[in-house]
Protein backbone atom coordinates (compact mmCIF):
# COMPACT_ATOMS: atom_id res chain seq x y z
CA UNK A 1 0.00 0.00 0.00
CA UNK A 2 1.27 3.39 -0.18
CA UNK A 3 3.18 4.51 2.16
CA UNK A 4 5.86 7.22 3.15
CA UNK A 5 8.33 6.78 6.33
CA UNK A 6 9.78 10.13 7.64
CA UNK A 7 12.81 10.40 9.17
CA UNK A 8 13.41 10.94 13.31
CA UNK A 9 13.17 14.22 15.56
CA UNK A 10 15.51 17.01 15.27
CA UNK A 11 16.49 19.64 17.74
CA UNK A 12 18.31 22.20 16.26
CA UNK A 13 19.79 25.91 17.60
CA UNK A 14 18.38 28.97 15.83
CA UNK A 15 20.03 30.34 12.63
CA UNK A 16 20.66 26.52 11.70
CA UNK A 17 19.04 24.47 8.91
CA UNK A 18 17.10 21.35 9.29
CA UNK A 19 17.09 18.62 6.53
CA UNK A 20 13.66 16.52 7.25
CA UNK A 21 13.38 12.74 4.49
CA UNK A 22 10.06 11.30 3.20
CA UNK A 23 10.68 7.86 1.93
CA UNK A 24 8.01 7.16 -0.96
CA UNK A 25 7.08 3.05 -1.12
CA UNK A 26 3.74 1.29 -2.48
CA UNK A 27 3.22 3.64 -5.66
CA UNK A 28 4.89 5.24 -8.80
CA UNK A 29 7.07 7.70 -7.13
CA UNK A 30 8.28 9.09 -10.50
CA UNK A 31 4.94 10.51 -11.61
CA UNK A 32 3.59 11.74 -8.28
CA UNK A 33 3.51 14.85 -6.45
CA UNK A 34 4.54 15.16 -2.72
CA UNK A 35 3.78 18.17 -0.48
CA UNK A 36 4.75 19.40 2.92
CA UNK A 37 2.49 20.75 5.52
CA UNK A 38 3.59 22.03 9.04
CA UNK A 39 1.57 21.99 12.04
CA UNK A 40 2.91 24.44 15.37
CA UNK A 41 1.31 23.13 18.72
CA UNK A 42 -1.90 24.92 18.73
CA UNK A 43 -1.73 25.99 15.32
CA UNK A 44 -3.73 25.30 12.10
CA UNK A 45 -2.13 23.39 9.06
CA UNK A 46 0.45 25.57 7.27
CA UNK A 47 0.98 24.38 3.43
CA UNK A 48 5.02 24.88 2.71
CA UNK A 49 5.45 23.65 -0.71
CA UNK A 50 5.89 21.07 -3.18
CA UNK A 51 7.59 19.46 -5.99
CA UNK A 52 6.58 17.26 -8.69
CA UNK A 53 8.81 14.69 -8.93
CA UNK A 54 9.43 13.46 -12.10
CA UNK A 55 9.46 17.35 -13.53
CA UNK A 56 11.52 18.18 -10.46
CA UNK A 57 9.39 21.54 -10.68
CA UNK A 58 8.60 23.03 -6.93
CA UNK A 59 6.22 25.63 -5.52
CA UNK A 60 6.42 27.25 -2.35
CA UNK A 61 4.52 29.51 -0.31
CA UNK A 62 5.91 32.84 -0.31
CA UNK A 63 6.22 32.51 3.33
CA UNK A 64 9.09 29.87 2.95
CA UNK A 65 10.52 31.09 -0.52
CA UNK A 66 13.78 32.53 1.00
CA UNK A 67 14.07 29.53 3.47
CA UNK A 68 12.96 26.41 2.47
CA UNK A 69 14.43 24.37 -0.65
CA UNK A 70 12.49 20.96 -1.43
CA UNK A 71 14.39 18.01 -3.36
CA UNK A 72 14.46 14.45 -4.18
CA UNK A 73 16.28 11.49 -4.84
CA UNK A 74 14.75 9.12 -7.42
CA UNK A 75 17.29 6.54 -6.65
CA UNK A 76 16.09 5.68 -3.00
CA UNK A 77 12.15 7.44 -3.80
CA UNK A 78 13.13 9.83 -1.14
CA UNK A 79 12.12 13.72 -1.35
CA UNK A 80 13.91 15.86 1.46
CA UNK A 81 12.69 19.62 2.87
CA UNK A 82 15.28 21.41 3.92
CA UNK A 83 14.39 24.73 6.11
CA UNK A 84 17.09 27.14 7.16
CA UNK A 85 17.46 30.08 8.89
CA UNK A 86 15.81 28.52 11.91
CA UNK A 87 13.31 29.96 14.42
CA UNK A 88 11.86 29.00 17.75
CA UNK A 89 8.59 29.95 15.65
CA UNK A 90 9.45 26.73 13.00
CA UNK A 91 9.28 24.41 16.17
CA UNK A 92 6.45 22.50 14.83
CA UNK A 93 5.40 18.62 13.33
CA UNK A 94 6.29 18.66 9.77
CA UNK A 95 4.28 16.44 7.51
CA UNK A 96 4.92 14.82 4.11
CA UNK A 97 2.21 14.12 1.77
CA UNK A 98 1.53 12.50 -1.16
CA UNK A 99 -0.94 13.53 -4.17
CA UNK A 100 -2.67 16.64 -5.48
CA UNK A 101 -5.19 16.23 -2.91
CA UNK A 102 -2.86 15.19 0.08
CA UNK A 103 -3.96 11.31 -0.11
CA UNK A 104 -1.44 9.76 1.97
CA UNK A 105 0.66 11.20 5.02
CA UNK A 106 3.84 10.31 6.81
CA UNK A 107 3.74 10.29 10.18
CA UNK A 108 5.27 13.46 10.91
CA UNK A 109 8.44 14.40 12.43
CA UNK A 110 8.85 16.95 15.48
CA UNK A 111 11.55 19.66 14.83
CA UNK A 112 12.24 21.50 17.66
CA UNK A 113 13.80 24.71 17.88
CA UNK A 114 15.94 25.56 20.23
CA UNK A 115 18.96 27.30 22.11
CA UNK B 1 -4.16 34.10 0.11
CA UNK B 2 -7.79 32.35 0.15
CA UNK B 3 -8.56 32.54 3.91
CA UNK B 4 -10.51 29.18 5.31
CA UNK B 5 -12.97 29.44 8.04
CA UNK B 6 -14.66 26.79 10.08
CA UNK B 7 -17.47 26.88 12.12
CA UNK B 8 -18.06 25.70 14.93
CA UNK B 9 -14.90 25.11 16.54
CA UNK B 10 -15.92 22.66 18.95
CA UNK B 11 -18.47 19.81 18.41
CA UNK B 12 -19.94 17.37 21.18
CA UNK B 13 -21.96 14.74 19.53
CA UNK B 14 -23.67 11.47 20.68
CA UNK B 15 -23.07 8.45 19.17
CA UNK B 16 -25.31 7.06 16.31
CA UNK B 17 -26.74 11.10 15.54
CA UNK B 18 -25.74 13.25 12.60
CA UNK B 19 -23.29 15.93 12.80
CA UNK B 20 -22.77 18.48 10.44
CA UNK B 21 -19.39 20.76 10.00
CA UNK B 22 -18.95 24.07 8.27
CA UNK B 23 -16.13 25.51 5.92
CA UNK B 24 -16.09 28.89 4.05
CA UNK B 25 -13.86 30.00 1.91
CA UNK B 26 -12.69 33.87 1.09
CA UNK B 27 -13.15 32.91 -2.79
CA UNK B 28 -14.51 30.67 -4.85
CA UNK B 29 -13.23 26.89 -5.18
CA UNK B 30 -15.00 26.17 -8.18
CA UNK B 31 -13.22 26.27 -11.64
CA UNK B 32 -14.62 26.92 -14.28
CA UNK B 33 -12.46 25.17 -16.77
CA UNK B 34 -12.42 21.96 -14.81
CA UNK B 35 -16.27 22.24 -13.49
CA UNK B 36 -14.57 21.16 -10.16
CA UNK B 37 -14.90 22.89 -6.36
CA UNK B 38 -11.34 22.19 -5.32
CA UNK B 39 -12.09 21.68 -1.29
CA UNK B 40 -11.01 18.72 0.52
CA UNK B 41 -11.87 17.28 4.22
CA UNK B 42 -9.04 15.84 6.30
CA UNK B 43 -9.76 14.26 9.89
CA UNK B 44 -6.85 14.40 12.45
CA UNK B 45 -7.08 11.39 14.86
CA UNK B 46 -5.77 12.33 18.33
CA UNK B 47 -2.24 11.44 18.11
CA UNK B 48 -2.15 10.98 14.86
CA UNK B 49 -1.31 12.12 10.69
CA UNK B 50 -4.13 13.87 8.90
CA UNK B 51 -5.85 11.70 6.87
CA UNK B 52 -7.87 12.38 3.73
CA UNK B 53 -11.73 11.92 4.03
CA UNK B 54 -13.48 13.88 1.27
CA UNK B 55 -11.52 15.54 -1.94
CA UNK B 56 -12.79 17.73 -4.67
CA UNK B 57 -15.90 18.23 -2.64
CA UNK B 58 -18.00 15.54 -2.88
CA UNK B 59 -15.33 12.35 -3.44
CA UNK B 60 -15.31 9.76 -0.97
CA UNK B 61 -11.13 8.87 -0.45
CA UNK B 62 -10.78 5.05 -0.24
CA UNK B 63 -11.95 3.50 2.82
CA UNK B 64 -13.48 6.01 3.66
CA UNK B 65 -16.95 5.35 5.21
CA UNK B 66 -20.18 6.43 3.48
CA UNK B 67 -21.58 7.77 6.57
CA UNK B 68 -19.12 10.70 5.01
CA UNK B 69 -20.50 13.24 2.28
CA UNK B 70 -18.95 16.80 1.50
CA UNK B 71 -21.22 19.05 -0.70
CA UNK B 72 -21.48 22.97 -1.17
CA UNK B 73 -20.90 25.55 -3.67
CA UNK B 74 -19.22 28.49 -4.54
CA UNK B 75 -17.91 29.75 -1.26
CA UNK B 76 -19.52 27.51 1.31
CA UNK B 77 -19.60 23.98 2.08
CA UNK B 78 -20.25 21.20 4.56
CA UNK B 79 -18.83 17.78 5.56
CA UNK B 80 -21.79 15.72 7.13
CA UNK B 81 -21.58 12.39 9.25
CA UNK B 82 -25.09 10.88 9.08
CA UNK B 83 -24.13 8.48 12.51
CA UNK B 84 -21.53 9.66 14.43
CA UNK B 85 -19.38 7.10 15.74
CA UNK B 86 -16.94 6.99 18.66
CA UNK B 87 -13.62 6.33 16.25
CA UNK B 88 -14.74 9.62 14.51
CA UNK B 89 -13.48 11.27 17.07
CA UNK B 90 -10.64 13.97 16.33
CA UNK B 91 -9.98 17.13 14.43
CA UNK B 92 -11.80 17.59 11.14
CA UNK B 93 -9.91 20.72 8.44
CA UNK B 94 -11.12 21.93 4.89
CA UNK B 95 -8.35 22.70 2.56
CA UNK B 96 -8.45 24.29 -0.53
CA UNK B 97 -6.11 23.43 -3.48
CA UNK B 98 -7.92 26.26 -6.31
CA UNK B 99 -5.13 28.04 -5.34
CA UNK B 100 -1.55 28.60 -4.12
CA UNK B 101 -0.28 28.16 -1.45
CA UNK B 102 -3.08 25.80 -0.15
CA UNK B 103 -4.91 26.61 3.00
CA UNK B 104 -6.61 25.03 5.63
CA UNK B 105 -9.32 25.95 8.30
CA UNK B 106 -8.76 26.31 11.96
CA UNK B 107 -10.18 22.51 12.50
CA UNK B 108 -13.45 21.73 14.17
CA UNK B 109 -12.53 19.38 17.35
CA UNK B 110 -15.71 16.42 17.72
CA UNK B 111 -15.83 14.87 20.71
CA UNK B 112 -18.22 12.49 21.99
CA UNK B 113 -20.82 13.25 24.56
Amino acid sequence: QMQLVQSGPELQKPGTSVKVSCKASGFDFSTSTIQWVRQARGQRLEWIGWIVVGSLSTKYAEKFQETVTISRDMSTNTVYMELSSLRSEDTAVYYCAAGGSLRTWGQGTKVTVSS
Amino acid sequence: DIVMTQTPLSLPVTPGEPASISCRSSRTLFDSDTGNTYLDWFLQKPGQSPQLLIYTLSYRASGVPDRFSGSGSGTDFTLKISRVEAEDVGVYYCMQRIAFPRTFGGGTRVEIK
